[in-house]
């Protein structure tokens, strides 16, 4: 069990500019999550993928957001012309089945 | 819809005192219930989990929770703090029929010597 990689950890944009963050799940893990975190405020849920098939996206994920995870395998978050609201930390998780959640370490993103 | 309210945003203790976290939810359908810690700069760790078995639920690092569903809580307590406790503790919330997790704001915890 190697956890949860994300990558990068820290990426800082111009406003504008497109981003795209990558994440790996433990390996036999079918379900992966991505959530956003700002400053004192609890994870809030993005969207989730079962396998390859996109299950669930929250309201938050606007238009400029897309999240894919062609093989079922790893899953790439792409933000497009980012804001400055944009600005927080970007979680992945994954879970085999119903069980507990496995958090990687976040990809921090600041929008200049 | 499911949600979780945790009482302080801040709580402070000396080491050796209890520690008391507090986490109220609202469901509509039997829930799931969770606490994570997360330390600076990293993802959340799973610290224990209620899925409607024993109502008295043990974690990792001398936590545990307990479920009441009559007062819709499921605080985490641990009896001894210590100074490597400090950290962010958040408690979530999901069902049967939901994947995804509902967390709340976090409640800082502060361990003086």
């Amino acid at each position: 069990d190697t956890g949860v990689s994300q990558n990068p950890r820290h990426k800082i944009t111009k406003r504008g500019q497109n981003v795209t963050f990558r994440c790996d799940p433990i390996s036999e893990h079918n379900r992966l999550y991505w959530y956003r975190q700002t400053l004192g405020q609890g994870p809030e849920f993005l969207t989730y993928f079962q396998n390859e098939a996109q299950l669930e996206k929250s309201r938050l994920l606007s238009d400029r957001f897309s999240a894919e995870r062609p093989k079922g395998s790893f899953s790439t978050l792409e933000i497009q012309r980012t804001e400055q609201g944009d600005s927080a930390m970007y979680l992945c998780a994954s879970s085999l089945g119903d069980s507990p959640l496995h958090f990687g370490n976040g990809t921090r993103l600041t929008v200049t | 819809a499911q949600s979780v309210t945790q009482l302080g945003s801040h709580v402070s203790v000396s080491e050796g005192a209890l520690v008391l976290l507090r986490c109220n939810y609202s469901s509509s359908v039997p829930p799931y219930l969770f606490w994570y810690v997360q330390y600076p700069n990293q993802g959340l760790q799973l610290l224990l989990k209620y899925t409607s078995a024993a109502t008295l639920v043990k974690g990792i690092n001398g936590f545990e929770a307990e479920f009441k569903k009559s007062e819709t809580s499921f605080h985490l307590t641990k009896p001894s703090a210590h100074m490597s406790d400090a950290a962010e503790y958040f408690c979530a919330v999901t069902d049967t029929g939901r994947r995804a997790l509902t967390f709340g704001s976090g409640t800082r915890l502060q361990v003086q010597p």
